[in-house]
């Protein structure tokens, strides 16, 4: 399977700020996808991250708070905007392919 | 959004126990997959099921994908602390490559 690095793999910020996080996979692969596990949850579908178009969106999330890029088949970054400490959250980027689904190990975020 | 009805919410069990714990869905999957997460890490992949009555054992997990294509059970045998973690189902329904996670099973395992 794919090997996915996030970075950062934490940080704590100041709310109204904005925090990209970037997905780095060592292999093409066609899906990719953001998902937020919020303290003590299950994992929550953000957005396919889709190359060369823009990404679509769950329901409950949305562009303006969530922009996410998808420059090329290897790359994704997702920004959470104007924070608020409601996104103190774990962000994970995940790869699908044949076997299943993959993940890095996470962006920790904390919003103080 | 939407997820998977996972059953226990969480175990305290002695080493050497069986676990077992299921995931149920009002939908349809076409793939569902148990994943083990540690604390500051990403899911971890333990058992991928691509077909319905499918049995698939990996060591001493064994996973099962259910007949109706609703849900699912994962086994774990002669627990060992080492177990300890969450473990999270997700199921793909056809037409699409995005998974929906259930709710996890919080796992303890007591020496």
């Amino acid at each position: 399977s794919a090997v996915i690095s996030q970075k950062p793999s934490r940080d704590i910020c100041q709310r109204g700020t904005s925090l990209t996080i970037q997905c780095q996979v060592d292999s093409q692969v066609t899906m990719m996808f953001w998902y937020r596990q919020q303290p003590g949850q299950s994992l929550t579908l953000i957005a396919t991250a889709n190359q060369g178009s823009e990404a679509t969106y769950e329901s409950g999330f949305v562009i303006d708070k969530f922009p996410i890029s998808r420059p090329n088949l290897t790359f994704s970054t997702l920004t959470v905007s104007n924070m608020s400490p409601e996104d103190s959250s774990i962000y994970l980027c995940s790869v699908v392919d044949l076997g299943g689904a993959f993940f890095g190990q996470g962006t920790r975020l904390t919003v103080v | 959004g939407q997820q998977l009805n996972q059953s226990p919410q969480s175990m305290f069990i002695q080493e050497g126990e069986d676990v077992s714990m299921n995931c149920t869905s009002s939908s349809i999957f076409n793939t569902w997959l148990w994943y083990k997460q540690e604390p500051g890490e990403g899911p971890v992949l333990l058992i991928a099921l691509y077909k319905a009555g499918e049995l698939t054992s990996n060591g001493r997990l064994t996973a099962q994908f259910g007949i109706t294509r609703k849900d699912s059970f994962l086994n774990i045998s002669a627990s060992i602390p080492s177990d300890v973690g969450i473990y999270f189902c997700a199921g793909q329904q056809r037409g699409t490559y995005k998974y929906i996670f259930g709710t996890g099973t919080r796992l303890k395992v007591l020496a």
